[in-house]
C-alpha cells in the first residue's frame, strides 16, 4: 500500500540538542511539505520542496533544515536554534499542484518535546 | 496572499446538522479541500470539490462553493459524536506547490 510515513511518533529533545524527523512516502509525489501544529492551533508552513534538491522556506522556517536528496524522503532538523520546539510536526506530499486533482496525503505526525 | 480562514469552535447536539464555514483569498484553486483531523493523528482527507462545481454531496457530507464571495463550507448531515474532530479546509494556488491550510474548526458534538 502506497503511503507517507513519519517517524518516530514520539520525541523528546535536550536543550541544545539537534534531532532529525524522517518522513518517506512511497506515493510517488513531486512536492512534499512540514508543518507545524501547536496546541489549539492550525498548521503553520515550515518547508516546502517541489523536486529533488530544491526546497524552499515556509512561514516559520527559522531555527529548521531540511534535505531533499531523494524523491521519497524529506527529513526536517530541528536545530538548537529553535528556541520553542515542543510541538506536532506532520509531513505531508502531494502531486504537483495544478490542474489536476492533488488531495494531500499526511503522516501521522511526530510529537516533539523538549526536556 | 495565502489567507484561509475559519472559525476556531462549533458545538451541536448529536443528531443536529454541522456547518464549518471557510473563507479564502486566492481564486487561483482548481480544487478545495476538507480535511478531517483526531486527537494525535495527521489529516485525512474528507473531500473535494472542482473550482467550477458549486456544489457536492457525498453521503452526509455538502460542500457548497460560492466562488465570488470566496467562501466555502462543508456541512455535516445527522452529526454523529465520531465527528467530533478538527475540520480544516485547503486552498492551494494552482502552479504553486504551497498547500496552505485553514487554522481549522474544532468541532464538539454532544450527545
Amino acid at each position: 500500500d502506497g503511503g507517507i510515513t513519519q517517524s518516530p511518533k514520539y520525541l523528546f529533545r535536550k536543550e541544545g540538542q539537534n534531532v532529525t524527523l524522517s518522513c518517506e512516502q512511497n506515493l510517488n509525489h513531486d512536492a512534499m511539505y512540514w508543518y507545524r501544529q501547536d496546541p489549539g492551533q492550525g498548521l503553520r508552513l515550515i518547508y516546502y520542496s517541489q523536486i529533488v534538491n530544491d526546497f524552499q522556506k515556509g512561514d516559520i522556517a527559522e531555527g529548521y533544515s531540511v534535505s531533499r536528496e531523494k524523491k521519497e524522503s524529506f527529513p526536517l532538523t530541528v536545530t538548537s536554534a529553535q528556541k520553542n520546539p515542543t510541538a506536532f510536526y506532520l509531513c505531508a506530499s502531494t502531486f504537483a499542484v495544478g490542474v489536476r486533482n492533488t488531495e494531500a496525503f499526511f503522516g501521522q505526525g511526530t510529537r516533539l518535546t523538549v526536556v | 496572499g495565502e489567507d484561509v480562514e475559519q472559525s476556531l469552535f462549533l458545538s451541536v447536539r448529536e443528531g443536529d446538522s454541522s456547518v464549518i464555514n471557510c473563507t479564502y483569498t486566492d481564486s487561483s484553486s482548481t480544487y478545495l479541500y476538507w480535511y478531517k483531523q483526531e486527537p494525535g493523528a495527521g489529516l485525512q482527507l474528507l473531500t473535494y470539490i472542482f473550482s467550477n462545481m458549486d456544489m457536492k454531496q457525498d453521503q452526509r457530507l455538502t460542500v457548497l462553493l460560492n466562488k465570488k464571495d470566496k467562501h466555502l463550507s462543508l456541512r455535516i448531515a445527522d452529526t454523529q459524536t465520531g465527528d467530533s474532530a478538527i475540520y480544516f479546509c485547503a486552498a492551494p494556488k494552482r502552479n504553486f506547490n504551497k498547500f496552505y491550510f485553514g487554522s481549522g474548526t474544532k468541532l464538539n458534538v454532544k450527545p
